[in-house]
């Protein structure tokens, strides 16, 4: 099955600066989903995307998916601590087909922490 | 809407006891995926469940099983508890058959001792 990498694995910022984290899979990405989860809580659903090239915005947080399918970028412009969590990226199995339904492979994770 | 609900939030367990966890799906979804989560092992998928019959299985071994009913409400029990079995436990609901953004619930923290 496809395997994610996350980096940075943990990033400390101050607030007010922009950051990046980065996922990359072994296989081609036809659905990445970015989560966003609190320690101990459930996943907050931040962004899907499905083609190469494409990008989404929602608020101060923009993901891309480069062109070959292989890599996204979540961004994160002017931090607030409001955005300190565990950020995850989901590759979605099920666009292979098969038997893979309903089967997210998440990266291990990201932690952001936002000082005031 | 409701989001994807969970019950109980926190169980305590012991050794060689067995669970059921509960999950009420966004009403409409009829897919219910369970995952299990780990500081070790990170987000793992157990199983999906779509029209009460099973589609898809993650790598767990079969103390691990679930059901799901017409009114697409799910459960999964874990029998024969193991300390490693302490996790959270996610589950998530989704639209349409494939392909589709899942919505994850808050989450059962099962302890074992």
């Amino acid at each position: 099955s496809q395997e994610l990498e996350q980096s940075p694995q943990s990033l400390i910022v101050q607030e007010g600066k922009n950051l990046t984290i980065n996922c990359t899979s072994s296989k081609t990405l036809y659905g990445l989903y970015w989560y966003k989860q609190k320690y101990g809580e459930g996943l907050i659903f931040l962004m899907m995307l499905q083609k190469g090239g494409e990008e989404k915005s929602h608020e101060k947080i923009t993901a891309k998916l480069d062109e070959k399918k292989q890599q996204s970028s979540l961004h994160i412009t002017a931090s607030q601590p409001s955005h300190a969590g565990i950020y995850l990226c989901g590759a979605d199995e099920s666009f292979r087909g098969g038997t893979s339904y309903g089967k997210l492979t998440f990266g291990q994770g990201t932690i952001l922490t936002v000082h005031p | 809407k409701a989001g994807v609900t969970q019950t109980p939030r926190y169980l305590i367990k012991t050794r060689g006891q067995q669970v059921t966890l509960s999950c009420s799906p966004i009403s409409g979804h009829r897919s219910v995926s369970w995952y299990q989560q780990t500081p070790g092992q990170g987000l793992q998928f157990l199983f999906e469940y779509f029209s009460e019959t099973q589609r898809n299985k993650g790598n767990f071994p079969g103390r691990f099983s679930g059901r799901q009913f017409s009114n697409s409400r799910s459960e999964m029990n874990v029998s024969t508890l193991e300390l490693g079995d302490s996790a959270l436990y996610l589950c998530a609901s989704s639209q349409l058959a494939e392909g589709n953004e899942q919505f994850f619930g808050p989450g059962t923290r099962l302890t074992v001792l």
